[in-house]
């Protein structure tokens, strides 16, 4: 069965601060593994990640992929209050494979001003 | 365009009643994805519809829950007999292609009384 594992489950900091999550998984193979937030609603998509050591930038947001040890990492720099949420990740099943995509639990991220 | 619908927005129901909760996925997105999530959880995969593929229902709790898919777009989410461990937020997703990044709708919020 496939396992994605999300570190840490909580985390709490400072506006200006630079935030690490991080996602392993346990997956035979997957295409793709994918970074969302989550407010109060629908989760929002961030990042498609299918190439190890190519990272995906967006504004204070980054995401690399290590396909060889198995995890990425969604970084956050100069932390804002907007940023807190929950931040997913799942990763999808290959062509041709009747898995569906698994999703971590998250990390709760909460900043405070 | 218009993203995820999901309907009713939020549902209060008596314990034993059945309730139907709805999904209109983006327009030709072949993959439908139902999650429930409950307060401070992470996702739980409840059922997968890919194109004209039998479904994959293995993370249906029991057999109090149902879903179909007609014609390859809407999709409604059925409670029989519900209970109050059924309570939480079913969030609908649909996916241009299997492997793809989801697109989620905003939820529907089920509470048991």
């Amino acid at each position: 069965e496939d396992k994605v594992v999300q570190s840490p489950l909580s985390l709490v900091v400072h506006e200006g601060d630079t935030v690490t999550l991080n996602c392993s998984y346990e997956v035979t193979n997957f295409r793709s593994l994918l970074w969302y937030k989550q407010e109060k609603k629908a989760p929002t998509f961030l990042f498609m990640l299918t190439s190890s050591g190519i990272e995906k930038k967006s504004g204070r947001l980054s995401s690399i992929l290590d396909k060889k040890e198995l995890f990425s990492i969604l970084n956050i720099t100069a932390t804002q209050t907007g940023d807190s949420a929950v931040y997913l990740c799942a990763v999808t099943p290959p062509s041709g494979s009747a898995r569906q995509l698994t999703f971590g639990s998250g990390t709760q991220l909460t900043v405070l001003p | 365009g218009a993203g995820v619908s999901q309907s009713p927005s939020n549902k209060v129901t008596e314990k034993g009643k059945d309730v139907e909760l709805r999904c209109d996925p983006i327009s030709g997105h072949t993959a439908l994805y139902w999650y429930r999530q409950s307060l401070g959880q992470g996702l739980e995969f409840l059922i997968y519809f890919q194109g004209n593929s039998a479904p994959d229902k293995s993370g249906l709790p029991s057999d109090r829950f149902s879903a179909e898919r007609t014609g390859g777009s809407v999709s409604t989410l059925t409670i029989q007999r519900t209970q109050q461990e059924d309570s939480a937020v079913y969030l609908c997703a649909s996916s241009l292609q299997f492997f793809g990044s989801l697109d989620f709708g905003d939820g529907t919020r089920l509470s048991i009384l």
